[in-house]
């Protein structure tokens, strides 16, 4: 089966970097990913990683390790409406199920 | 707008009911996924389709059934309802044989009384 940690809480200031971590196990492992999802709604998708390195996507960034089975995601100059629910997910196996984190709370604070 | 339809948004039903969750996918996207997220959880896999045919099942319960229809469209029955069954169950679409991005309905709230 699959498993990923991930931190269930995590409080930042606007402006400030913060980085949401994941480790995972899984076998057939192709990717890492993250979504946001704000109270209520709909996972978002935010990037995806199939290689080693890091993935830029304006204020956030996606890096992944296979050979450490983790992942990160680094989100810059905070804002009050990043305030969500963040999870990885990895995709594995033949079909490329998508299995997700328990998410992390992140809390932006003025 | 993610392009994928979920119907119906809200569902409040009795124990012992059953009731019929619904998916448009996206346009062109040939796999569908089921989650089920209950109160401040996360989101647990139940059942990936792809181009009609079953293919991953997670933590579905026995009393849960789901196919994908020719045009895509997919449908998660699930049947002698309980309280714990009140959830969102999302439906997500992704191109091709899945796995990269993919793309979340609105959610159905089922509400189980």
């Amino acid at each position: 089966g699959q498993s990923l940690e991930q931190p269930s809480e995590v409080t930042a200031v606007e402006g400030a970097i913060v980085q949401i971590n994941c480790t995972y196990q899984t076998s057939g492992f192709y990717g890492l990913s993250w979504y946001q999802q704000h109270d209520g709604g709909a996972p978002t998708f935010l990037s995806y990683n199939a290689l080693d390195g890091l993935e830029e996507t304006g204020r956030f960034s996606s890096f992944l390790s296979r050979s450490d089975s983790y992942g990160y995601l680094l989100l810059q100059e905070l804002q009050m409406k990043d305030s969500a629910s963040y999870f990885c997910a990895v995709s594995s196996g033949s079909a490329r199920q998508l299995t997700f984190g328990s998410g992390t709370q992140l809390t932006v604070l003025p | 707008d993610s392009g994928v339809t979920q119907t119906p948004k809200h569902l409040i039903t009795a124990t012992g009911q059953r009731v019929t969750l619904r998916c448009s996918p996206r346009s062109g996207d040939l796999s569908v996924y089921w989650y089920q997220q209950s109160l401040d959880q996360g989101l647990q896999f139940l059942i990936q389709y792809y181009n009609g045919e079953e293919r991953a099942k997670g933590n579905i319960l026995e009393r849960f059934s789901a196919q994908q229809f020719p045009d895509l469209h997919s449908e998660l029955n699930l049947s002698s309802l309980e309280l714990g069954d009140s959830a969102l169950y999302f439906c997500a679409s992704s191109p091709q044989g899945g796995g990269t991005e993919a793309f979340f309905g609105q959610g159905t709230r089922l509400t189980v009384v």
